[in-house]
């Protein structure tokens, strides 16, 4: 069965550095987001992406976060220059319709 | 603005009986409703979905939900858990536009042998 999956599993950068987290959809795929989870926080939404295109943000997701699809198959969340409060796990989720599957996430760390 | 209320953050249960994990939702609109679940060191994986068809339905490993408007409810049941039930629970609603969740704080499962 397809899945999601995501590198690395785990990150460690030191604050300010900039970090790419990467993510391979499911192949037949349209609509692409980035989800976070901060340790004991809710899962929240930050960026979705359809037709090479931000479709929707929320306000986390400021100037110092991108997303791209460099390929028909990577989808890439960038933060410029992290932030000790980016410590979170990340995931990565594509879908066809209104489901969305995610993958098994990025744990990121800041020091 | 649509959002999730997750009733326990911790139900335990013993293996064989059932299972309930209680949602309440709140949305100006007929939304879409789920419900994820994640075991430790995996992803979330989606175990059933409403999306204003059938208001009972049916998941992947015995779950059942049950869409009830005039209690704004959507919980998740189990006839008898199994001890890989183990793992915390997400209900989540859609915007209107299918394009942004929104999870719950989630309740992790119990289950005692």
């Amino acid at each position: 069965e397809p899945e999601v999956t995501q590198t690395p599993s785990h990150q460690v950068t030191q604050m300010g550095q900039e970090v790419i987290l990467r993510c391979v959809p499911i192949s037949n795929h349209l609509y692409f987001y980035w989800y976070r989870q901060i340790l004991g926080q809710k899962v929240e939404f930050l960026v979705s992406f359809y037709n090479n295109e931000i479709s929707e943000k929320s306000e986390i997701f400021d100037d110092q976060f991108s997303v791209e699809r460099p390929d028909g198959s990577n989808f890439t969340l960038k933060i410029r220059s992290t932030k000790l409060e980016d410590s979170a796990m990340y995931f990565c989720a594509s879908g066809v319709t209104y489901e969305q599957y995610f993958g098994p996430g990025t744990r990121l760390t800041v020091t | 603005a649509q959002s999730v209320t997750q009733l326990d953050s911790h139900v335990s249960v013993s293996e064989g009986t059932p299972v309930l994990l209680r949602c309440n939702y709140s949305s100006s609109y007929s939304p879409s409703l789920f419900w994820y679940v994640q075991h430790p060191n995996k992803g979330l994986q989606l175990l059933l979905k409403y999306t204003s068809a059938a208001t009972l339905v049916k998941g992947i490993n015995g779950f059942e939900a049950e869409f009830k408007k005039s209690e704004t409810s959507f919980h998740l049941t189990k006839p008898s858990a199994h001890m890989s039930d183990a793992a915390e629970y997400f209900c989540v609603v859609s915007d209107r536009g299918g394009n942004k969740l929104v999870f719950g704080a989630g309740t992790i499962l119990r289950v005692k042998s």
